[in-house]
């Protein structure tokens, strides 16, 4: 089974912190992508990487930044961490042999 | 751009109940459907993918189809149990527009009573 790790489940941060979210994936797979989740708002795509050092925006990269210097990792940076960043955030990485999207189990990032 | 919308946002069934959810897309230029379930707190588990060229997928209790001709996919639950509750979402994983993206339904969020 493909598998998807954030390195961590729950995350408590001040404002203005620079954080870093992990997420690693065993399978090879060229995309991965990151989203955040939010009650009343759903999923929402943050960025995503093609290849490795590739990435682009997607719908809400504002305060965000992104790292994929090995295929298997793909980082998610808040450069200066704010509470409207308080949030889940969701890490996946698709098969394009068309295979569906594999989530982790996500990381709930509380800042303060 | 894609929109996909589940109805009803919220089912509560007695236990043993057979139950339906629904998922309708507006772009029938589909490549596949994804099912996926969230419990509180946690990430989505993948529960079936239909390809486009599948009708219907199955995986034990649960049977999802799409018809990509009426823009709808269905999951069906059999002989519903407590531990279904859970929320669950249907995604595209290839939209048009930008490549590669996943365009969510908002979910249903389910309930089976004891």
């Amino acid at each position: 089974d493909v598998k998807v790790t954030q390195s961590s489940r729950y995350l408590v941060k001040r404002t203005g912190e620079k954080v870093f979210l992990e997420c690693v994936q065993d399978m090879d797979h060229e995309n991965m992508f990151w989203y955040r989740q939010d009650p009343g708002l759903g999923l929402r795509l943050i960025y995503f990487s093609y290849d490795v050092k590739m990435k682009e925006k997607g719908d809400i990269p504002e305060g965000y930044s992104v790292s994929r210097e090995k295929k298997e990792r793909f980082s998610l940076i808040l450069e200066s961490a704010s509470t409207n960043q308080t949030s889940m955030y969701l890490c996946a990485s698709i098969d394009l042999r068309g295979e569906g999207y594999t989530f982790g189990s996500g990381t709930r990032l509380t800042v303060v | 751009k894609q929109e996909v919308t589940q109805i009803p946002a919220a089912l509560s069934v007695p236990e043993g109940e057979n139950l339906v959810l629904n998922c309708s897309f507006t772009d029938s230029a589909i490549y596949n459907l994804q099912w996926f379930r969230q419990d509180p707190g946690k990430g989505l588990t993948s529960l079936l993918l239909i390809q486009s060229s599948q009708r219907e997928q199955t995986s034990g209790r649960l049977n999802a189809s799409l018809d990509k001709s009426s823009g709808r996919s269905t999951l069906y639950i059999a002989a519903s149990q407590p531990g279904d509750s859970a929320t669950y979402l249907c995604a595209d994983p290839f939209s048009s527009g930008s490549a590669r993206q996943l365009t969510f339904g908002s979910g249903t969020q389910l309930t089976v009573l004891p």
